[in-house]
């Protein structure tokens, strides 16, 4: 079973709609990140937790919200979804050992289309 | 504010070719990470190789190395005789101090041909 889960992995909507995304991770990761990817411009992180209390904007949280329910599960909501939200969108887990940042683990990827 | 670039947009070789990816980055940060991933067609991303700011040792891992040079901000990736299954998007990524936020640059579209 894959450690890192995305669900839906596709969805088309309309502008306007309220969509959720959710990620769940079996690796007992603390900190958890939502990126979402556009063609040329590599990941842009969006939101991200580094345990169930802290929820902190990344690059580009405008039009997106999150919840942290529990270690293993991060939501990234669409409160009214718009065209330019078209995009793939990532969870990534990873952990911290002291000084040492280690690499994050991505899930599959959503593709989300907003007509 | 940190910054990644990957001035090679997309590169085509024919099999067997070496290819180097290019990576520049930006960072005011003293201690900082530097990561390589694959996207393969199938969207996943793949974590390549992680490198921190105090080791500049370059590291061979099969078909693939990377050179880590401070001095110049750069961080390349060079696969040695490609093959077609290496045909991928690649991102060089960065994370400073506070270990919050990865910046990816804009990715390498790798196409290998047979």
């Amino acid at each position: 079973d894959a450690d890192v889960t995305q669900t839906p992995r596709n969805r088309i909507t309309k502008t306007g709609k309220r969509i959720m995304l959710e990620c769940s991770q079996t690796k007992g990761h603390d900190r958890m990140y939502w990126y979402r990817q556009d063609p040329g411009l590599g990941l842009r992180l969006i939101y991200y937790s580094f345990d169930v209390k802290d929820i902190n904007k990344g690059e580009i949280s405008d039009g997106y919200s999150v919840s942290r329910q529990a270690q293993a599960k991060f939501s990234l909501s669409l409160e009214s979804a718009i065209p330019n939200q078209t995009a793939l969108y990532f969870c990534a887990t990873s952990d911290f050992s002291g000084a040492r940042y280690n690499e994050q683990f991505f899930g599959p990827g959503t593709r989300l289309t907003v007509l | 504010a940190q910054k990644v670039t990957q001035a090679q947009t997309e590169i085509s070789v024919v099999e067997k070719e070496d290819v180097t990816l290019d990576c520049v980055y930006e960072t005011r940060d003293t201690t900082y990470y530097l990561f390589w991933y694959k996207q393969p067609p199938s969207g996943e991303l793949v974590f390549l190789i992680r490198r921190n700011s105090f080791d500049e040792q370059n590291e061979i891992s099969g078909r693939y190395s990377w050179n880590f040079q401070k001095s110049t901000s750069s961080f390349n990736f060079t696969i040695t005789a490609s093959q077609v299954v290496d045909s991928a998007v690649y991102f060089c990524a960065l994370v400073g101090n506070a270990g919050n936020m990865l910046t990816f640059g804009g990715g390498t579209r790798l196409m290998v041909k047979p």
